[in-house]
Protein backbone atom coordinates (compact mmCIF):
# COMPACT_ATOMS: atom_id res chain seq x y z
CA UNK A 1 0.00 0.00 0.00
CA UNK A 2 1.34 3.22 -0.86
CA UNK A 3 2.32 5.60 2.31
CA UNK A 4 3.14 8.91 2.78
CA UNK A 5 6.25 10.36 0.82
CA UNK A 6 8.36 12.96 1.67
CA UNK A 7 11.91 14.47 0.47
CA UNK A 8 14.30 15.31 0.47
CA UNK A 9 15.40 12.30 3.01
CA UNK A 10 17.64 15.00 4.41
CA UNK A 11 18.70 18.53 3.79
CA UNK A 12 21.86 20.41 4.41
CA UNK A 13 21.54 24.15 4.50
CA UNK A 14 23.31 27.51 5.40
CA UNK A 15 21.84 30.36 8.29
CA UNK A 16 19.89 32.31 6.28
CA UNK A 17 19.41 30.17 2.96
CA UNK A 18 15.55 28.98 2.04
CA UNK A 19 14.29 24.89 1.98
CA UNK A 20 11.42 23.43 0.44
CA UNK A 21 10.19 20.29 1.74
CA UNK A 22 7.70 17.97 -0.13
CA UNK A 23 4.97 15.58 1.25
CA UNK A 24 2.79 13.73 -1.12
CA UNK A 25 -0.34 12.24 1.26
CA UNK A 26 -1.59 8.82 0.66
CA UNK A 27 -3.90 8.45 -2.03
CA UNK A 28 -7.61 9.88 -0.69
CA UNK A 29 -6.65 11.13 2.37
CA UNK A 30 -7.72 14.65 2.44
CA UNK A 31 -5.76 16.42 5.61
CA UNK A 32 -1.87 16.99 5.32
CA UNK A 33 -0.06 17.94 9.12
CA UNK A 34 3.79 19.39 9.08
CA UNK A 35 5.63 18.08 12.59
CA UNK A 36 8.52 19.77 13.74
CA UNK A 37 10.82 17.29 15.94
CA UNK A 38 14.11 18.48 17.28
CA UNK A 39 16.81 16.32 19.02
CA UNK A 40 15.12 14.16 21.97
CA UNK A 41 11.83 16.19 22.04
CA UNK A 42 8.30 15.25 20.99
CA UNK A 43 7.15 16.62 18.02
CA UNK A 44 5.52 19.88 17.76
CA UNK A 45 2.65 20.57 15.07
CA UNK A 46 3.46 23.46 12.57
CA UNK A 47 0.32 23.41 10.48
CA UNK A 48 -2.30 22.06 8.49
CA UNK A 49 -4.64 21.63 5.73
CA UNK A 50 -8.08 19.88 4.87
CA UNK A 51 -8.95 19.73 1.25
CA UNK A 52 -6.18 22.46 0.30
CA UNK A 53 -7.51 24.94 2.51
CA UNK A 54 -5.26 25.24 6.46
CA UNK A 55 -7.51 24.22 8.91
CA UNK A 56 -5.16 25.15 12.06
CA UNK A 57 -1.52 26.82 12.86
CA UNK A 58 0.44 25.69 15.37
CA UNK A 59 3.76 26.93 16.36
CA UNK A 60 4.95 28.20 13.11
CA UNK A 61 7.30 30.45 12.46
CA UNK A 62 6.72 33.51 10.57
CA UNK A 63 9.70 32.51 8.04
CA UNK A 64 7.99 29.04 7.38
CA UNK A 65 5.17 29.24 4.80
CA UNK A 66 2.64 25.91 3.86
CA UNK A 67 0.74 24.89 0.84
CA UNK A 68 -1.05 22.02 -0.21
CA UNK A 69 -1.95 22.36 -4.09
CA UNK A 70 -4.70 20.54 -5.99
CA UNK A 71 -3.24 17.12 -6.27
CA UNK A 72 -2.83 16.92 -2.47
CA UNK A 73 1.08 17.52 -2.18
CA UNK A 74 1.80 19.89 0.00
CA UNK A 75 5.45 21.50 0.88
CA UNK A 76 6.72 23.68 3.60
CA UNK A 77 9.07 26.48 2.37
CA UNK A 78 11.40 27.71 5.04
CA UNK A 79 13.52 30.83 4.90
CA UNK A 80 16.05 32.74 6.60
CA UNK A 81 16.85 29.29 8.00
CA UNK A 82 18.60 29.78 11.64
CA UNK A 83 20.64 27.01 13.77
CA UNK A 84 17.68 26.22 15.57
CA UNK A 85 15.56 25.21 12.35
CA UNK A 86 17.46 21.77 12.46
CA UNK A 87 15.57 19.52 13.36
CA UNK A 88 13.08 16.64 11.69
CA UNK A 89 10.26 17.48 9.54
CA UNK A 90 7.05 14.83 9.80
CA UNK A 91 4.32 15.24 7.34
CA UNK A 92 0.77 12.86 8.51
CA UNK A 93 -1.85 12.06 6.28
CA UNK A 94 -5.24 11.25 7.59
CA UNK A 95 -8.45 10.45 5.74
CA UNK A 96 -11.21 12.61 7.59
CA UNK A 97 -9.03 14.98 9.08
CA UNK A 98 -11.50 14.18 12.26
CA UNK A 99 -11.37 11.15 14.95
CA UNK A 100 -9.02 9.34 12.51
CA UNK A 101 -5.27 7.98 12.68
CA UNK A 102 -2.62 9.63 11.37
CA UNK A 103 -0.33 7.92 8.75
CA UNK A 104 3.65 9.33 8.67
CA UNK A 105 6.28 9.87 6.11
CA UNK A 106 9.75 9.34 7.02
CA UNK A 107 10.35 12.75 7.51
CA UNK A 108 13.08 15.36 6.29
CA UNK A 109 16.25 15.53 8.57
CA UNK A 110 16.92 19.17 7.88
CA UNK A 111 20.57 20.65 9.08
CA UNK A 112 21.02 24.08 9.37
CA UNK A 113 25.17 25.08 9.78
CA UNK B 1 2.34 24.13 27.11
CA UNK B 2 1.91 20.49 25.52
CA UNK B 3 -1.49 18.81 25.46
CA UNK B 4 -0.16 15.78 26.42
CA UNK B 5 2.53 14.56 29.18
CA UNK B 6 3.65 11.55 29.58
CA UNK B 7 5.15 9.85 32.53
CA UNK B 8 7.71 8.34 32.75
CA UNK B 9 10.02 10.03 30.40
CA UNK B 10 11.78 6.98 30.34
CA UNK B 11 11.55 3.21 31.48
CA UNK B 12 13.98 0.45 31.02
CA UNK B 13 12.94 -2.85 31.45
CA UNK B 14 13.26 -6.98 31.56
CA UNK B 15 12.08 -9.05 28.24
CA UNK B 16 9.15 -10.61 29.08
CA UNK B 17 8.18 -7.94 31.95
CA UNK B 18 5.32 -5.70 31.53
CA UNK B 19 5.57 -1.91 30.45
CA UNK B 20 3.29 0.67 31.50
CA UNK B 21 3.30 4.11 30.18
CA UNK B 22 0.78 7.17 31.16
CA UNK B 23 -0.31 10.47 29.77
CA UNK B 24 -2.01 13.15 30.95
CA UNK B 25 -3.97 16.08 29.09
CA UNK B 26 -5.88 19.51 29.55
CA UNK B 27 -8.19 19.64 27.35
CA UNK B 28 -11.34 18.16 26.29
CA UNK B 29 -11.07 15.23 23.66
CA UNK B 30 -12.24 13.80 20.75
CA UNK B 31 -10.07 10.53 21.01
CA UNK B 32 -6.79 9.65 22.13
CA UNK B 33 -4.04 7.86 20.05
CA UNK B 34 -0.70 5.91 20.88
CA UNK B 35 1.98 6.11 18.43
CA UNK B 36 5.67 4.36 18.48
CA UNK B 37 8.87 5.99 16.96
CA UNK B 38 11.63 4.17 16.54
CA UNK B 39 14.94 6.66 16.48
CA UNK B 40 14.89 9.09 13.87
CA UNK B 41 12.34 7.35 11.71
CA UNK B 42 8.15 8.09 11.28
CA UNK B 43 5.45 7.55 14.05
CA UNK B 44 3.21 4.88 13.67
CA UNK B 45 -0.02 4.53 15.15
CA UNK B 46 -0.58 1.91 17.73
CA UNK B 47 -4.28 2.17 18.77
CA UNK B 48 -6.97 4.88 18.59
CA UNK B 49 -9.42 5.23 22.07
CA UNK B 50 -12.77 7.37 21.81
CA UNK B 51 -13.64 9.80 24.18
CA UNK B 52 -16.46 7.40 25.02
CA UNK B 53 -14.58 4.58 25.44
CA UNK B 54 -12.86 2.96 28.80
CA UNK B 55 -10.32 0.38 27.47
CA UNK B 56 -9.31 -1.28 24.35
CA UNK B 57 -7.05 -4.25 23.64
CA UNK B 58 -5.16 -4.70 20.45
CA UNK B 59 -2.48 -7.81 20.66
CA UNK B 60 -0.28 -6.92 23.29
CA UNK B 61 -1.40 -3.41 24.13
CA UNK B 62 -4.08 -2.43 26.38
CA UNK B 63 -5.27 1.61 26.89
CA UNK B 64 -7.47 2.61 29.03
CA UNK B 65 -8.85 6.37 29.21
CA UNK B 66 -10.52 7.98 31.84
CA UNK B 67 -11.70 11.38 31.03
CA UNK B 68 -12.35 12.42 34.69
CA UNK B 69 -8.98 12.46 35.49
CA UNK B 70 -8.17 13.31 31.51
CA UNK B 71 -5.50 10.38 31.36
CA UNK B 72 -4.62 7.10 29.75
CA UNK B 73 -2.34 4.42 29.70
CA UNK B 74 -0.68 2.35 27.66
CA UNK B 75 0.25 -1.46 28.76
CA UNK B 76 2.47 -3.59 26.67
CA UNK B 77 2.58 -7.33 27.54
CA UNK B 78 5.33 -9.40 27.85
CA UNK B 79 7.79 -7.14 26.21
CA UNK B 80 10.05 -7.69 23.58
CA UNK B 81 13.37 -6.31 22.66
CA UNK B 82 11.72 -5.23 19.68
CA UNK B 83 9.26 -2.66 21.69
CA UNK B 84 12.38 -0.63 22.28
CA UNK B 85 11.46 2.49 20.91
CA UNK B 86 9.62 6.25 22.01
CA UNK B 87 6.03 5.75 22.74
CA UNK B 88 4.04 9.24 22.11
CA UNK B 89 0.09 10.16 23.36
CA UNK B 90 -1.64 12.00 20.66
CA UNK B 91 -4.91 14.14 21.78
CA UNK B 92 -7.64 15.53 19.09
CA UNK B 93 -9.48 17.97 20.96
CA UNK B 94 -13.13 18.72 20.15
CA UNK B 95 -12.55 22.70 19.13
CA UNK B 96 -13.44 21.34 16.29
CA UNK B 97 -9.80 22.52 14.76
CA UNK B 98 -7.62 19.60 12.86
CA UNK B 99 -4.58 19.26 15.34
CA UNK B 100 -3.39 16.41 17.06
CA UNK B 101 -1.14 17.31 20.02
CA UNK B 102 1.78 14.84 21.17
CA UNK B 103 2.88 14.22 24.36
CA UNK B 104 6.59 14.35 25.43
CA UNK B 105 6.96 10.84 24.87
CA UNK B 106 8.18 7.92 26.86
CA UNK B 107 11.59 5.89 25.97
CA UNK B 108 11.09 2.40 26.37
CA UNK B 109 14.17 0.35 26.42
CA UNK B 110 13.51 -3.49 26.48
CA UNK B 111 16.69 -5.65 28.01
CA UNK B 112 17.31 -9.21 26.10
Amino acid sequence: AAGVIQSPRHLIKEKRETATLKCYPIPRHDTVYWYQQGPGQDPQFLISFYEKMQSDKGSIPDRFSAQQFSDYHSELNMSSLELGDSALYFCASSRTGLGEKLFFGSGTQLSVL
Amino acid sequence: SQQGEEDPQALSIQEGENATMNCSYKTSINNLQWYRQNSGRGLVHLILIRSNEREKHSGRLRVTLDTSKKSSSLLITASRAADTASYFCATLTTSGTYKYIFGTGTRLKVLA
